[in-house]
């Protein structure tokens, strides 16, 4: 079946900092896929998307390519900020199947 | 509604008791989903509704576990015999189609069994 593999955390980084949080995906078709983001005592919502090959996700300075030669979608931002520490889930969307990674926790210090 | 609304967002229950928890999706969207958050794991998926069908009940982890979902809206999700093993965060998302687009998640239900 589908499934979807991300770094375990936590990622520790300080201000201003580099981010990579490595996506990978297994899945039979052409699936579309997510990022999500859940801030401490918040529910779950979309960061970005990508919904075919080499299609690029952005929004808050974060990005994400989808490539399918590799099958991952790797979540990257230039400059991390403190308000940006919170848990990231990769995902993949395919027909009725909506698969999670088990999340990446980012804590950022000033 | 705005958003997708789950009720109760806190629920302590005595081990052995019936609970039921609610979820409002987005109105419109046809596919809603059930997963379960406990601490430190990622979501584990435990059902997926298209309109008041459920295709895919692949992930409900036992028979004490059943969800419906009435007239394409409103689902609930009952879990019977409580355990201590069940407590969690029950999230609920709906999506406009279940063909790729993105989910929208509900605050979640934090499910104490005590």
């Amino acid at each position: 079946g589908d499934s979807v593999t991300q770094m375990e955390g936590p990622v520790t980084l300080s201000e201003e900092a580099f981010l990579t949080i490595n996506c990978t995906y297994t899945a039979t078709g052409y699936p579309s896929l997510f990022w999500y983001v859940q801030y401490p005592g918040e529910g779950l919502q979309l960061l970005l998307k990508a919904t075919k090959a080499d299609d690029k996700g952005s929004n808050k300075g974060f990005e994400a390519t989808y490539r399918k030669e590799t099958t991952s979608f790797h979540l990257e931002k230039g400059s991390v900020q403190v308000s940006d520490s919170a848990v990231y889930f990769c995902a993949l969307h395919q027909s009725s199947t909506l698969t999670f990674g088990k999340g990446t926790m980012l804590l950022v210090s000033p | 509604g705005a958003g997708v609304s789950q009720s109760p967002s806190n629920k302590v229950t005595e081990k052995g008791k019936d609970v039921e928890l609610r979820c409002d999706p987005i109105s419109g969207h046809t596919a809603l989903y059930w997963y379960r958050q406990s601490l430190g794991q990622g979501l584990e998926f435990l059902i997926y509704f298209q309109g008041n069908s459920a295709p895919d009940k692949s992930g409900l982890p036992s028979d004490r576990f059943s969800a419906e979902r009435t007239g394409g809206s409103v689902s609930t999700l009952t879990i019977q015999r409580t355990q201590q093993e069940d407590s969690a965060v029950y999230l609920c998302a709906s999506s406009f189609d279940r063909i790729n687009t993105e989910a929208f998640f509900g605050q979640g239900t934090r499910l104490t069994v005590v």
